[in-house]
């Protein structure tokens, strides 16, 4: 089967780092995800790791370790309005749809 | 761009009629993906095409559910008939590529009463 770990919840302070983990276990791989989605709102596209390391855009960062099977989403200098719901995704083989991750609630206090 | 379109945003239905979710994908776009999300079962991509052909149904949760995609910017969900556990928030994405990003339209909250 196919699967994706993160987890259920994450809280920080403003000005804060944080990490959200994801793990993977699928029959392939052909790259990594993560979309943002706030209450009520629809995911929004953040990234996309194909191979290992570090990509980074603006305050979000994401990282992919394949032989681990491995990735998270870093996000700095947090802000309130970054909290939201954060999902990992893997497309396990080149044209296959992306498997989804149940999701992060992240909250961000003052 | 005017980023992916849906409609209706809202539609509240009672049980036994046939629901249909609209979606236009952003232009040049070949990919589109229809998902549902509830909080017990979270985000479950339904239907997948690929230059307008249905690649991967396998998620459609039986016969009442059929999608369409006629042409390029047009596609279609249907569920007829419709039941209280269809209730969720429906999402058309589009993808200028099998391997990109998915983009989001804004989704369409049903419910079945």
């Amino acid at each position: 089967g196919q699967s994706l770990e993160q987890p259920s919840e994450v809280t920080a302070v403003e000005g804060a780092i944080v990490q959200i983990n994801c793990t993977y276990q699928t029959s392939g791989f052909y790259g990594l995800s993560w979309y943002q989605q706030h209450d009520g709102g629809a995911p929004t596209f953040l990234s996309y790791n194909a191979l290992d390391g570090l990509e980074e855009t603006g305050r979000f960062s994401s990282f992919l370790s394949r032989s681990d099977s491995y990735g998270y989403l870093l996000l700095q200098e947090l802000q309130m309005k970054d909290s939201a719901s954060y999902f990992c995704a893997v497309r396990g083989q080149a044209g296959t749809a992306l498997i989804f991750g149940k999701g992060t609630t992240l909250s961000v206090s003052s | 761009d005017a980023g992916v379109i849906q409609s209706p945003r809202h539609e509240v239905t009672e049980m036994g009629q046939e629901v249909t979710l609209r979606c236009k994908p952003i232009s040049g776009h070949n990919s589109l993906f229809w998902y549902r999300q509830t909080m017990m079962r979270g985000l479950e991509l339904l239907i997948y095409f690929n230059n307008n052909v249905p690649i991967d149904d396998s998620g459609m949760p039986e016969d009442r559910f059929s999608a369409k995609m006629p042409n390029a910017s047009f596609s279609t969900l249907k569920i007829q008939p419709s039941e209280p556990r269809d209730s969720a928030v429906y999402f058309c994405a589009s993808s200028p590529g099998r391997d990109f990003g998915q983009y989001f339209g804004p989704g369409t909250r049903l419910t079945v009463t």
